[in-house]
């Protein structure tokens, strides 16, 4: 069953603490991808990848971390840096083969809250 | 630097009405855009693209590189469109979407 999973569906972060959280896809896909979800914002980009130990900064990438050492996996690191870290993460992969069959495919999303 | 507007956080209309959700962009180059839809509890998937000129689950969409919208539209809606709609364009090396910052829609029995 090809698809893209995200863990853990749920995630409470202390004050000042780093966590990580995992992305891994079956998809064969080059392209991964790391957006923040808010109320009322849409999806803003955090960071992507287009192949393996290679990474960009998107919109607000600004108190995170990624690293792409296989092609299957893209985690996200939220550092202690980052000031409104509660949120909705979502990771995503894609094809950057421009054609009728392009399109993103989704994870079902992480939630973090800082306690 | 490409953008995404979509101007109603929410839209209710009442079932059999027609619905039509709006969207904006600006991008420098030829644009690929997108609708995708979030329901209650479930994933983001992708409804539609304007490449394919397809027409899903009723849905349409029309890119318009004159008034540079991309607007959704269903002649009769149903209650199981109730959801989150976003628009999105890809560009950038990367084929990166950006977002616009979603339509809440609801359909009304």
């Amino acid at each position: 069953d090809g698809g893209i999973t995200q863990s853990p569906k749920y995630l409470f972060r202390k004050e000042g603490q780093n966590v990580t959280l995992s992305c891994e896809q079956n998809l064969n896909h080059d392209a991964m991808y790391w957006y923040r979800q808010d109320p009322g914002q849409g999806l803003r980009l955090i960071y992507y990848s287009q192949i393996v130990n290679d990474f960009q900064k998107g919109d607000i990438a600004e108190g995170y971390s990624v690293s792409r050492e296989k092609k299957e996996s893209f985690p996200l690191t939220v550092t202690s840096a980052q000031k409104n870290p509660t949120a909705f993460y979502l990771c995503a992969s894609s094809t950057i083969v421009k054609g009728s069959n392009y399109g993103y495919t989704f994870g079902s999303g992480t939630r973090l809250t800082v306690v | 630097a490409q953008r995404v507007t979509q101007p109603e956080k929410l839209l209710s209309v009442f079932k059999g009405a027609p619905v039509e959700l709006k969207c904006n962009y600006s991008y420098s180059g030829s644009p690929e855009l997108f609708w995708y839809v979030q329901y209650s509890r479930q994933r983001l998937q992708l409804l539609l693209r304007h490449i394919s000129r397809e027409s899903i689950k009723g849905f349409t969409a029309d890119l318009n590189k004159g008034e540079t919208s991309f607007h959704l539209k269903k002649p009769f809606a149903q209650e199981e469109d109730s959801a989150m709609y976003y628009c999105a364009l890809v560009g950038g090396s990367a084929r990166q979407l950006t977002f616009g910052s979603g339509t809440q829609l609801t359909v009304l029995p």
